[in-house]
């Protein structure tokens, strides 16, 4: 049984670019989160998605990003206009349901690094 | 708005000794809390949970505290291990699970 996997494991964009991160849950998992971590913080809550739906997109910034789960395929999170700023770690985890959080796993996570 | 917070940035213990991560937090509505082990260039692998509704859960060599009137979890680990340096994180989930809020991390350091 995969873990939870998440490709590419490093992207590099120059400014203006967009970045597409992929996200694939475990087996028989249905609900997909998807973190940030800056450098030198903790793992910040983006957004939080069940098969072609938004649950829970409070983290989200305003702009440049939106993310899916469609009914075939993995999640993706998408970054239009890349700045610097959003150079980070990405991190997608995935569960079985919400209430059993304690069952979530995390992905290696995507390096993004803005040039 | 900080509602996870995990005052020390590191910890450093000496192998056998016990190890004491601490993790203070603000909002009542947590009903569950969490343990993350993170190594560099990996996601964070899940360790230890508690209920609010519990106290203590031991697991093997790792026990987790909670203090709700405090609102303060600790996380021990006896006896250390080389092999435990890494970061640590703590989260809470809001009642109704989905998101984790986490800590800023503790990176602890188990000298030989």
């Amino acid at each position: 049984n995969a873990g939870v996997m998440q490709n590419p494991r490093h992207l590099v964009r120059r400014r203006g670019q967009e970045a597409r991160l992929r996200c694939s849950p475990m087996k028989g998992h249905s609900h997909v989160y998807w973190y940030r971590q800056l450098p030198e913080e903790g793992l910040k809550f983006m957004v939080y998605l069940q098969k072609e739906n938004i649950i829970d997109e409070s983290g989200m910034p305003k702009e440049r990003f939106s993310a899916e789960f469609p009914k075939e395929g993995p999640s993706i999170l998408r970054i239009q206009q890349v700045v610097r700023g959003d150079s980070a770690a990405y991190f997608c985890a995935s569960s079985p349901r919400p209430d059993r959080i304690y069952e979530a796993f995390f992905g290696q996570g995507t390096r993004l690094t803005v040039v | 708005d900080q509602q996870v917070k995990q005052n020390s940035p590191s910890l450093s213990v000496q192998e056998g000794r016990i190890s004491i991560l601490n993790c203070d937090y603000t909002n009542s509505m947590f009903d569950y809390f969490l343990w993350y082990k993170k190594y560099p260039a990996e996601g964070p692998t899940f360790l230890i949970s508690i209920s609010s509704i519990k106290d203590k859960n031991e697991d093997g060599r790792f026990t987790v505290f909670l203090n709700k009137s405090a609102k303060h979890l600790s996380l021990h680990i006896v006896p250390s291990q080389p092999g435990d340096s890494a970061v640590y994180f703590c989260a809470a989930s809001p009642t109704g699970g989905g998101k984790l809020i986490f800590g800023q991390g503790t990176e602890l350091s188990v000298k030989p």
